[in-house]
Order: C-alpha cells, then sequence, then structure tokens
C-alpha cells in the first residue's frame, strides 16, 4: 500500500500568490516525511523534512510545510510564488527500515 | 563538489543488449539506491543497498541487477533489455535511511527499442 499519496497531478498559480502542493501520508507511528523538486532536466534535490519537533518546518528557497498528525498531511507551501518555482514537487516517505517511497509528484507551474 | 553522478546521460539501445549504468558518489555515502521515474508513477525504487556488498530488491527488481564492490559505486546492469524498461533512471546516494536526505544523480535516459 502507498505511503504516501500527492492528490494533485498540476497546480497552478499565479506569480506573488500563494501556494500550497498537498501530501497525504498513511505511515503509523511516526513518519520520516520529505519533500524534494525536481527542475527540468535534473535530478531531485532535497528542499525540507520533517522528523520530530515543530510542526511547521522550513526549508530551501522560501518553502515550508506542516505537518498535521490528525489530518495525516505533510502539505508543501511557499507565502509569495514565483515564476522560478515552477517545477515537479514529489512527497517521500523515508519512514520504512531500508527503502523509501515516493509519491507521483505534483507539476507546479506559477503564471506571471 | 559533492556530488553524484551518473553514465551516460541518454542511452538508446535494441532488445537483449546487455547494458550498465554506472554511478558514483563523492560523500562516502553508506547508502545508494536507483530509482526509475515513469509519468504518472513518481519514483519507484529498483534495488538499495545500505553498505558495501550488501544490496536489496525495492519494489520493481525485475529485470535488473546491481553491484556494490566499492562505497563509492553501484552500477545498475540490465542483462537483457526489454522496451518496458524505456524510462528515466536516476541514481541516489545518502548517509544512511530515515532522517537523511538523499543526493540524486542528473538522470540517465534510456530508450530500449
Amino acid at each position: 500500500a502507498q505511503s504516501v499519496a500527492q492528490p494533485e497531478d498540476q497546480v497552478n498559480v499565479a506569480e506573488g500568490n500563494p501556494l500550497t502542493v498537498k501530501c497525504t501520508y498513511s505511515v503509523s507511528g511516526n513518519p520520516y516525511l520529505f519533500w524534494y523538486v525536481q527542475y527540468p532536466n535534473r535530478g531531485l534535490q532535497f528542499l525540507l523534512k520533517y522528523i520530530t519537533g515543530d510542526n511547521l518546518v522550513k526549508g530551501s528557497y522560501g518553502f515550508e510545510a506542516e505537518f498535521n498528525k490528525s489530518q495525516t498531511s505533510f502539505h508543501l507551501k511557499k507565502p509569495s510564488a514565483l515564476v522560478s518555482d515552477s517545477a515537479l514537487y514529489f512527497c517521500a516517505d523515508q519512514t520504512g527500515a531500508n527503502n523509501l517511497f515516493f509519491g507521483t509528484g505534483t507539476r507546479l507551474t506559477v503564471i506571471p | 563538489e559533492a556530488q553524484v553522478t551518473q553514465n551516460p546521460r541518454y542511452l538508446i539501445t535494441v532488445t537483449g543488449k546487455k547494458l550498465t549504468v554506472t554511478c558514483s558518489q563523492n560523500m562516502n555515502h553508506e547508502y545508494m539506491s536507483w530509482y526509475r521515474q515513469d509519468p504518472g508513477l513518481g519514483l519507484r525504487q529498483i534495488y538499495y543497498s545500505m553498505n558495501v556488498e550488501v544490496t536489496d530488491k525495492g519494489d520493481v527488481p525485475e529485470g535488473y541487477k546491481v553491484s556494490r564492490k566499492e562505497k563509492r559505486n553501484f552500477p545498475l546492469i540490465l542483462e537483457s533489455p526489454s522496451p518496458n524498461q524505456t524510462s528515466l533512471y536516476f541514481c541516489a546516494s545518502s548517509l544512511g535511511i530515515g532522517s537523511y536526505e538523499q543526493y540524486f544523480g542528473p538522470g540517465t535516459r534510456l530508450t530500449v527499442t
């Protein structure tokens, strides 16, 4: 069974508006959740992670994510979107002892 | 510069012709893994390695082999490629599993005709 899900294949947002990319998880106990970004023709890059502690996690490029245990969500957010944020975003579960599980990805397009 | 390198970046081959995609990291990472990326399916793990001479299957290991003879290298071998292995492949490494972020290579786009 999938341990993370990204319900939106595509998210469009106007430049300067806040953005949210959704991720839900189904890992029991305390999950290790990550966000990665993939720019065109590049490998994935680490953005941020939740391991324990504060539910609001801040990461690279002004992104943040909120871990919500009651809603089993780990949505990625940014207060003001830039055109350069347009990319493919992956949520990942690294809770497993040996392997990792990635969501199917959400393509974010920021419209100028 | 800390990095994961993969070669080749692009490869077109024919069914049944054995090929190897190399992966190397210069960060002394213990954990390495291979993924394939397909539209609508995200990244799926093929094989992973916790350390030298320790490898194990991921979610989609059929048709692939790996080896980990040295800490820095983790080649992916397709003994008899088939068209359904046409995909974008990524190698990744990290200090370990769990709380450690993965460092990804630039990807290898493989086409099997």
